[in-house]
């Protein structure tokens, strides 16, 4: 079955510090991949997607891109601020259309100020 | 944007009593969806709904486990009985379509001990 991966459980930044963190997938499918975030107290909710391999996804000073060859899936900002502090989600889409989401374990943002 | 409500924001209950954790969505989506996240571990999809019906459950979605939405009212999950592994949060998520490109939103969660 699909599965992601997320290998950064905890990433501590200043504000500022440029921003990687990625994971890898697995689908039989052609991936649909996602970035979701998720503040205290809210549940998940979409940064960006992206539907094509090495297309870009873009949205609120983030970047996604995905690599077929390596089933990697990155995002990356350039200068984190303090209001960036949140969970990050690395999510698989089911592309058979039934809206199955497939998480992976989340990445901690901490950025100090 | 769009929010996604959830009742209760926490619930408990002992071991072998029915829960019913209620999720309202936003106001013209039609496709549903409940994911169980344990303290700790992946958020996990558990089912989908459409028009009535449940198109798509995963192995967490056990026999105990029913979800409804009459009349355009709350989306609900019904745990009966509970079981002690049924703690955990559950969130609940709608969309405007089913397609892999529609955007979910999800509520706040509802944490569910069972003690």
């Amino acid at each position: 079955g699909d599965s992601v991966t997320q290998m950064q459980g905890q990433v501590t930044l200043s504000e500022d510090d440029f921003l990687f963190i990625n994971c890898t997938y697995s689908t039989t499918w052609y991936p649909t991949l996602f970035w979701y975030v998720q503040y205290p107290g809210e549940g998940p909710q979409l940064l960006l997607k992206v539907t094509t391999a090495n297309n870009k996804g873009i949205s609120r000073g983030f970047e996604a891109t995905y690599d077929k060859g390596t089933t990697s899936f990155h995002l990356q900002k350039a200068s984190v601020q303090e209001s960036d502090s949140a969970v990050y989600y690395c999510v698989l889409g089911d592309n058979t259309n039934t809206g199955k989401l497939t998480f992976g374990d989340g990445t901690v943002l901490t950025v100090k100020p | 944007g769009p929010k996604v409500l959830q009742i209760p924001s926490h619930q408990i209950i002992d071991m072998g009593q029915m829960v019913t954790l209620n999720c309202d969505p936003v106001s013209n989506h039609l496709y549903f969806y409940w994911y169980k996240q344990i303290l700790g571990q992946q958020m996990e999809f558990l089912v989908n709904f459409y028009n009535g019906k449940v198109m798509e459950k995963s192995k967490l979605f056990k026999d105990q486990f029913s979800v409804e939405r009459p009349d355009g009212s709350y989306f609900t999950l019904k745990i009966q009985p509970t079981a002690l592994e049924d703690s955990a949060v559950y969130f609940c998520a709608s969309s405007s379509s089913g397609t892999v490109y529609a955007e979910q939103f999800f509520g706040p969660g509802t944490r569910l001990t069972v003690l």
